[in-house]
């Protein structure tokens, strides 16, 4: 398998202008997670999904940002307008079950920066 | 939100030497895992721990969980060049929701 696959890998944009990241999952797996990651805040899980279907989204910081799983194999981050604060890695995973001791599988990321 | 404090923040150490990160929550998850982040990547999954007391070892790393499922510990033996890299415990939740870490940062030099 391929793992979980991001896209872009790094993506430069300016304030205001709109971002949306990728992600597609292991085949199969039936959990999907974003994260981001900064220096400051370390790993932070913004949203997940279940079976396509948002479960908590709880740690999204504002209306900018938003996520969608139109299909079991592929997902969107947004983030609308950007902003300079919003750079940071953004990690998705995928798991396949969703109890205790559950292995996420992360992908590479996406180094997102806002000028 | 329950939090996990990582200790230290940073650790350098020379080849062949010994190392323990440390993991502290004031409360308790139903199990505890360890990833490892290298430079560019995401984090990769070491080992789960699941009962209190409960000790595991991989290869030259042994993970241990305290008796109360609060705390856990990241130990080295010999560290080599090819174990740098960052490391994250994350508290498992009730619903398989992982709460991190800020992280370890180990670094380790020939």
């Amino acid at each position: 398998d391929a793992g979980v696959i991001q896209s872009p890998r790094h993506e430069v944009t300016e304030m205001g202008q709109e971002v949306t990241l990728r992600c597609k999952p292991i085949s199969g797996h039936d959990y999907l997670f974003w994260y981001r990651q900064t220096m400051m805040r370390g790993l932070e899980l913004l949203i997940y999904f279940n079976n396509n279907v948002p479960i908590d989204d709880s740690g999204m910081p504002e209306d900018r940002f938003s996520a969608k799983m139109p299909n079991a194999s592929f997902s969107t981050l947004k983030i609308q307008p950007s902003e300079p604060r919003d750079s940071a890695v953004y990690f998705c995973a995928s798991s396949l079950l969703g109890g205790p001791g559950n292995i996420q599988y992360f992908g590479a990321g996406t180094r997102l920066s806002v000028l | 939100t329950q939090l996990l404090e990582q200790s230290p923040q940073f650790l350098s150490i020379q080849e062949g030497e010994n190392l323990t990160v440390y993991c502290n929550s004031s409360s308790v998850f139903s199990s505890l895992q360890w990833y490892r982040q290298e430079p560019g990547e995401g984090p990769v999954l070491l080992v789960t721990v699941v009962t209190g007391g409960e000790v595991k070892k991989l290869k030259r790393l042994t993970f241990q969980f305290g008796d109360a499922r609060k705390d856990s510990s990241l130990h080295i033996t010999a560290a080599q060049t090819g174990d740098t890299g960052l490391y994250l415990c994350a508290g498992v939740q009730s619903w398989g929701k992982l709460q991190f870490g800020a992280g370890t940062q180990v670094v380790v030099t020939p």
